[in-house]
């Protein structure tokens, strides 16, 4: 039941710049909420990658950025290295008539050319 | 060192229940709201259910209301979810994670515990 919505995949080559989307709607994104990323390695858990749409918690180099803007945000990563191929996950808070709840994005696979 | 490490998960048959745990350390986690986030083979992440510190706000995703029952023991450290009438598509590696203090973010994930539910 993910409501937001990224691409399935983007890749680029070592010291390039990628970018991955996340698109929502008027009751999570653009209803103000925040919208925090992860990073899932092969075969670990999720690591949260940024918080409140562009903060990077403490270890997190500054490669990765994140921004938001009306109903969708972005995860920028500058400068690619191969340790950054991994899925990652868009996740904000869902408020309609059927709740409130967290929402995750479908999830976009990083590849490192 | 912050820790959360899961336990309990297996091979269930549908219709079955399972009890998964999961034990905190390294931080205070009665000022916490827990949560529980699962992820099917080969899939994205699907949130659970969320339990408030003091167990006063329960929620429950749609798949799983009526169905799943939430709760945690602030003495013991532990969160736990109680899963009845398990069905295939329950299928997944359940998550323990931790709500960050004042954002909706999830800050500490454990490891996973894997449950299967097949005949």
């Amino acid at each position: 039941q993910s409501v937001l919505t990224q691409p399935p995949s983007v890749s680029g080559a070592p010291g390039q710049r990628v970018t991955i989307s996340c698109t929502g709607s008027s009751s999570n994104i653009g209803a103000g909420y925040d919208v925090h990323w992860y990073q899932q390695l092969p075969g670990t858990a999720p690591k949260l990658l940024i918080y409140g749409n562009s903060n990077r918690p403490s270890g997190v180099p500054d490669r990765f950025s994140g921004s938001k803007s009306g109903t969708s945000a972005s995860l920028a990563i500058t400068g690619l290295q191969a340790e950054d191929e991994a899925d990652y996950y868009c996740q904000s808070y869902d408020s309609s008539l059927s709740g409130s709840y967290y929402v995750f994005g479908t999830g976009t696979k990083v590849t490192v050319l | 060192e912050v820790q959360l490490v899961e336990s309990g998960g297996g091979l269930v048959k549908p219709g079955g229940s399972l009890r998964l745990s999961c034990a905190a350390s390294g931080f205070t986690f009665s000022s916490y709201s827990m949560n529980w986030v699962r992820q099917a083979p080969g899939k994205g992440l699907e949130w659970v259910s969320s339990i408030s510190s003091s167990s006063s706000y329960i929620y429950y995703a749609d798949s799983v209301k009526g169905r799943f029952t939430i709760s945690r023991d602030n003495a013991k450290n532990s969160l736990y979810l109680q899963m009845n009438s398990l069905r295939a598509e329950d299928t997944a590696v359940y998550y323990c994670a931790r709500d960050s203090l004042g954002i909706t973010a999830l800050d500490i994930w454990g490891q996973g515990t894997m449950v299967t539910v097949s005949s």
